[in-house]
């Protein structure tokens, strides 16, 4: 049965500083991952999705890695700014026609 | 393009009453979820759908729960009886296999239930 967890709970930072987010599933062979983040009372959105064949995806100031091996993906956000605050949350799918598992989310506050 | 809509997005409701939800997907998707979220935690997987067939349906889908998708475009998510353990966030999302499946999400039916 796939697990997925997420590491830290919670995480605050000052404005400026870089910033890594964890997310570890139990089993390998997953279709894709997929970060969202998430404003409080509201729906997600994504941000980054990573296939099984690749090992990195970047936007802006956001970089996703994966580690099918190891069963871990990380979340790169470089120079945090306030509205980088919200709930981050990875989901793995492990076929094309197999459902999501999400992580319980990191909750994120950039303090200015 | 406006993304995936839901409606309502607040509905308060008396235990025993029935309440329904409805999920637009964005136009082109052939792919629709229902996820149930609560305070603190991830999105629970509900069901999903390909096109009109509903291809997967998570146990936590008891026979109060009932998923349709006719035609193929939006989605109707029915609770019967409702009970105090269904208050949550609903949230729906649609994706596209083209697109490698990535998710859009909807912003989500708030249940609460009295």
């Amino acid at each position: 049965k796939q697990e997925v967890t997420q590491i830290p709970a919670a995480l605050s930072v000052p404005e400026g500083e870089n910033l890594v987010l964890n997310c570890s599933f139990t089993d390998s062979a997953i279709y894709n991952l997929q970060w969202f983040r998430q404003d409080p009372g509201k729906g997600l959105t994504s941000l980054l999705l990573i296939q099984s064949s690749q090992r990195e995806q970047t936007s802006g100031r956001l970089n996703a890695s994966l580690d099918k091996s190891s069963g871990r993906s990380t979340l790169y956000i470089a120079a945090s700014q306030p509205g980088d605050s919200a709930t981050y949350l990875c989901a793995v799918r492990l076929t094309s026609y197999d459902k999501v598992i999400f992580g319980p989310g990191t909750s994120l506050s950039v303090i200015p | 393009d406006t993304g995936v809509s839901q409606n309502p997005r607040h509905k308060i409701t008396k235990r025993g009453q029935n309440v329904t939800f409805r999920c637009d997907p964005i136009s082109e998707h052939n792919r629709l979820y229902w996820y149930r979220q609560t305070l603190g935690q991830g999105p629970e997987f509900l069901t999903y759908f390909q096109n009109e067939a509903q291809l997967e349906k998570s146990r936590l889908l008891s026979d109060r729960f009932s998923a349709e998708r006719p035609k193929g475009s939006f989605s109707t998510l029915e609770i019967q009886r409702t009970e105090q353990g269904d208050s949550a966030m609903y949230l729906c999302a649609s994706s596209w296999r083209e697109e490698a499946d990535t998710q859009y999400f909807g912003p989500g039916t708030r249940l609460t239930v009295l």
